[in-house]
């Protein structure tokens, strides 16, 4: 079965503590993204990447880095410069253009601790 | 700045009644349109979709209706049903540098009352 896969589904994180968000997918899609979201604000974009080893920032991309290396993975790390990282990430990755909308991960929830 | 904005944070409705959820964009470059619904932790799933050169889009139970003049969008729900009850994301999209980059709403959370 094709599909996108985000683990852990729930991680703690302490204080001045990097971690990364695994995000796999299997669709051969070529461009994948990374949401957060927060009550009352929807989904914001963190990064995105249209073509392996090429990214770009999103909205919201301060404290958060990317990585491209193959086109099945697009893991995000969370650095000790973000300073509100507790939130519900979403990954996602789109075969192209947007009339072929997204498809979604599980999410993973994030809590500093 | 909210070019993507859904208002009413929370709908509820009866089954069997209709549902309408609006939105409402500021861009006029964008040129689709998706509604997603989103269930609890769980990642959101697509749902239907409209281009700007319709102004309608049917699927079964959910109509997307757009009003390019007025920047809005609603989709209707009909008939309602207990398992429709989600949060509901639409999203837009346009043309310029064809990034596939979908701008979401902050979410209209629906419950059905059986």
């Amino acid at each position: 079965d094709g599909g996108i896969t985000q683990s852990p589904k729930y991680l703690f994180r302490k204080e001045g503590q990097n971690v990364t968000l695994s995000c796999e997918q299997n669709l051969n899609h070529d461009a994948m993204y990374w949401y957060r979201q927060d009550p009352g604000q929807g989904l914001r974009l963190i990064y995105y990447s249209q073509i392996v080893n090429d990214f770009q920032k999103g909205d919201i991309a301060e404290g958060y880095s990317v990585s491209r290396e193959k086109k099945e993975s697009f893991p995000l790390t969370v650095t000790s410069a973000q300073k509100n990282p507790t939130a519900f990430y979403l990954c996602a990755s789109s075969a192209g253009p947007p009339n072929y909308g997204y498809t979604f991960g599980s999410g993973t929830r994030l809590t500093v601790v | 700045d909210q070019q993507v904005k859904q208002n009413s944070p929370s709908l509820s409705v009866q089954e069997g009644r209709i549902s309408i959820l609006n939105c409402d964009y500021t861009n006029s470059m964008f040129d689709y349109f998706l509604w997603y619904k989103k269930y609890p932790a769980e990642g959101p799933t697509f749902l239907i979709s409209i281009s700007s050169i319709k102004d309608k889009n049917e699927d079964g139970r959910f109509t997307v209706f757009l009003n390019k003049s007025a920047k809005h969008l609603s989709l209707h729900i009909v008939p309602s049903q207990p398992g429709d009850s989600a949060v509901y994301f639409c999203a837009a999209s346009g043309r310029t540098g064809n990034t596939g980059k979908l701008i979401f709403g902050q979410g209209t959370t629906l419950q059905v009352k059986p």
